[in-house]
């Protein structure tokens, strides 16, 4: 199994359209949780840190199940702007080596 | 907004050559690393760096790889005899934290390294 799964996509959405990503991870020792994105040949950005309760930080959403080992996205009202690979990223041990998931594509088309 | 600075953009080095990608962290950044992304895949870890040791690398970091902080702002990573399997791009990056907290890491924009 892979420490960090995602949905590869593309996942393709018109403008304005609210999609979510899933993420899975397998290691239950995990401590820290992010989303990043991901532009062509560009290096990853963080976009956000993913807590228990929950966090929302303009148009995005993050959640997690630590029970159930997963992490999700929700991206409301999409821009053609956020077209991007969306990686999910997992803190797994005490140190600080984080492990990605292989990233979910995004294109929002108008 | 606060820079991780990587130079070269793009190094083309032939197979067996030593190369040192260099990487200039946030300047009150006391954790550093080194993941790499072959093309279409995901990024790996490599190795972190603290208190001028390696913290934690990984199983790619093999004896063909080093890291130095030869002076108060360069990070580097050598490769001593690159390989074809070598080419990738190569993403320095840098935290305040040491467990990370809410803020993760600040990634440079990276070296592409072509080994022909």
């Amino acid at each position: 199994r892979k420490e960090v799964e995602q949905d590869p996509g593309p996942f393709n959405v018109p403008e304005g359209a609210t999609v979510a990503f899933n993420c899975t991870y397998s290691n239950s020792a995990s401590q820290s949780f992010f989303w990043y994105r991901q532009d062509c040949r560009k290096e990853p950005k963080l976009l956000m840190s993913v807590y228990s309760s929950g966090n929302e930080d303009g148009r995005f959403t993050a959640q997690l199940n630590r029970a159930s080992q997963y992490i999700s996205l929700l991206i409301r009202d999409s821009k053609l702007s956020d077209s991007a690979t969306y990686l999910c990223v997992v803190n797994n041990n005490a140190g600080n080596m984080l492990t990605f998931g292989g990233g979910t594509r995004l294109m929002v088309k108008p | 907004e606060p820079e991780v600075t990587q130079t070269p953009s793009h190094q083309v080095t032939q197979m067996g050559q030593e190369v040192i990608l260099r990487c200039v962290p946030i300047s009150n950044h006391l954790y550093f690393y080194w993941y790499r992304q072959i093309l279409g895949q995901k990024v790996e870890f490599l190795v972190s760096f603290y208190n001028n040791e390696i913290s934690e690398k990984s199983e790619i970091f093999d004896d063909q790889f080093s890291v130095e902080r030869p002076d108060g702002s360069n990070f580097t990573l050598k490769i001593r005899s690159t390989k074809l399997e070598d080419s990738a791009m190569y993403f320095c990056a840098s935290s305040e934290m040491g467990r990370l907290g809410v803020y993760g890491y600040t990634f440079g924009s990276g070296t592409r390294l072509t080994v022909v």
